[in-house]
C-alpha cells in the first residue's frame, strides 16, 4: 500500500514564504504531483516531479528526493489568493491503473 | 473547450434512493476517474476507466457502479444511497497514466 503524510494546516503572512512538506512510502514510484484546491472548488494542477531536484514555476517551486520519500512545495511572496488546500499525490506503477494516491491536504491560511 | 463537465452540482437524496452522477470530457482523454472527498480529507478513488468498455475498482467502490460506453462519458451510479455516501464527488480525466488530472467542478451529495 501507500502512505502519504502532510501537515494539516499552516498559517503564514502575506508576502512571506511557506514550505509544505510531504513524505510518502510507496513501491513503484512514478511521480509526485501537487494540486491546489480552493474551498468549494475542484483541485487544479500545480506541479509534477519524477526526478530528484527542484522544479520552479514562478512563485511556486516543488522539490523531490526519491531516496528520502520526501517532497516539498514552496510558495514565495504569498498572496491572499494563495489561501487554499494543497494536496500531495503520488503515482505508482504498482497501483492499478497507475492511479494517484492523495494525501489529506494541507490547508494554508494567508493573513494580512 | 469545456474540459470536464460534471452534473449535478448539488443533490440531496433520501436513504435508499438511487441516482446517477454524470461526467463528460471533451479532451479525448483515455483515463477517467471518480473520487470522493470527505471534509478535511484527501481524495479517495472510487472507480476508474482506462478506455471505453474498461472499468475497474479503486479504493472505495462499495455502493457504486460505473460504465464507460464512450470515450467521453463516465457516469457514476449510486444504488441504495446510505448516509456514509454523503460526500463531495469529483470526476477527473487524463490523457494517459501518470499525467496530470483535469477535474470537474464537483457534486456535493447529502444522503439524509
Amino acid at each position: 500500500g501507500q502512505n502519504i503524510d502532510q501537515p494539516t494546516e499552516m498559517t503564514a503572512t502575506e508576502g512571506a514564504i511557506v514550505q509544505i512538506n510531504c513524505t510518502y512510502q510507496t513501491s513503484g514510484f512514478n511521480g509526485l504531483f501537487w494540486y491546489q484546491q480552493h474551498a468549494g472548488e475542484a483541485p487544479t494542477f500545480l506541479s509534477y516531479n519524477v526526478l530528484d531536484g527542484l522544479e520552479e514555476k514562478g512563485r511556486f517551486s516543488s522539490f523531490l528526493s526519491r531516496s528520502k520519500g520526501y517532497s516539498y512545495l514552496l510558495l514565495k511572496e504569498l498572496q491572499m489568493k494563495d489561501s487554499a488546500s494543497y494536496l500531495c499525490a503520488v503515482a505508482s506503477i504498482k497501483a492499478a491503473g497507475n492511479k494517484l494516491t492523495f494525501g489529506g491536504g494541507t490547508r494554508v491560511l494567508v493573513k494580512p | 473547450n469545456a474540459g470536464v463537465t460534471q452534473t449535478p452540482k448539488f443533490r440531496i437524496l433520501k436513504i435508499g434512493q438511487s441516482m446517477t452522477l454524470q461526467c463528460a470530457q471533451d479532451m479525448n482523454h483515455n483515463y477517467m476517474y471518480w473520487y470522493r472527498q470527505d471534509p478535511g480529507m484527501g481524495l479517495k478513488l472510487i472507480y476508474y476507466s482506462v478506455g471505453a468498455g474498461i472499468t475497474d475498482k479503486g479504493e472505495v467502490p462499495n455502493g457504486y457502479n460505473v460504465s464507460r460506453s464512450t470515450t467521453e462519458d463516465f457516469p457514476l451510479r449510486l444504488e441504495l444511497a446510505a448516509p456514509s455516501q454523503t460526500s463531495v464527488y469529483f470526476c477527473a480525466s487524463s490523457y494517459t497514466h501518470g499525467e496530470k488530472l483535469f477535474f470537474g467542478s464537483g457534486t456535493q451529495l447529502s444522503v439524509l
